[in-house]
């Protein structure tokens, strides 16, 4: 069966500081993945989309990246945060076309 | 431009009635629309997808409809109980190319005994 795993669970960071968050599948192939965020008050925000190694759509431009090193990869990048980084992240994929998508267990961010 | 919106934030129903949700949309032709849980502090978990073709779509005491024309879903719970307490997401492919979903911010369902 298949797995998604998110690290770490919980961050605190400074202003200013870089970001690194990563998102791996286990028991696929090829799959589509996501970045959302989900800020307080605020609905689930698609920040990235990959459909293959190294192929990565932006749908919000701002200070994060993403990239996708491995099929099975995801990382989510800063090199200074802002407090408005601060958030819910949410790890998702598919097995292809935006059918049902299955999330991960999450990353809290705050940004002090 | 485009715009997705679940016009309840909550909606505080009696155990054993049927709560009703609702998503409406705008400047979209979507292919399909899904409906999620989401518990606090998880991620979403995918409940049902109803595509353009069908207008309504059944699992166990949920129901989905799905009205191309009001550009709008339905979602019910029948006999809803007190583990029916989440918020409920709605969400479309909105790129046409079938890769990206956009949400609605959800209706928090609160189901008292």
């Amino acid at each position: 069966s298949q797995t998604i795993h998110q690290w770490p669970a919980t961050l605190v960071q400074p202003v200013g500081s870089p970001l690194s968050l990563e998102c791996t599948v286990e028991g696929t192939s090829n799959p589509n993945l996501y970045w959302y965020r989900q800020a307080a008050g605020r609905g689930l925000q698609l920040l990235f989309y990959s459909v293959g190694i190294g192929q990565i759509s932006s749908e919000v431009p701002q200070n994060l990246s993403a990239s996708r090193p491995q099929d099975r990869q995801f990382i989510l990048s800063s090199k200074k945060l802002l407090l408005s980084d601060s958030g819910f992240y949410l790890c998702a994929w598919t097995p292809g076309r935006a059918d049902e998508q299955y999330f991960g267990p999450g990353t809290r961010l705050t940004v002090t | 431009s485009q715009k997705i919106e679940q016009n309840s934030e909550a909606l505080n129903i009696q155990e054993g009635k049927t709560a009703t949700l609702t998503c409406n949309y705008t400047n979209y032709s979507p292919a399909y629309l899904q409906w999620y849980r989401q518990d606090p502090g998880r991620g979403p978990v995918f409940l049902l997808l109803i595509r353009e073709n069908e207008k309504e779509k059944r699992k166990e005491r949920l129901k989905v409809t799905f009205d191309t024309t009001l550009k709008q879903s339905l979602f019910h719970i029948t006999a809803s109980q007190p583990a029916d307490s989440a918020t409920y997401l709605c969400a479309l492919d909105w790129n046409q190319a079938g890769t990206a979903l956009i949400f609605g911010k959800g209706t928090t369902l609160s189901v008292s005994s």
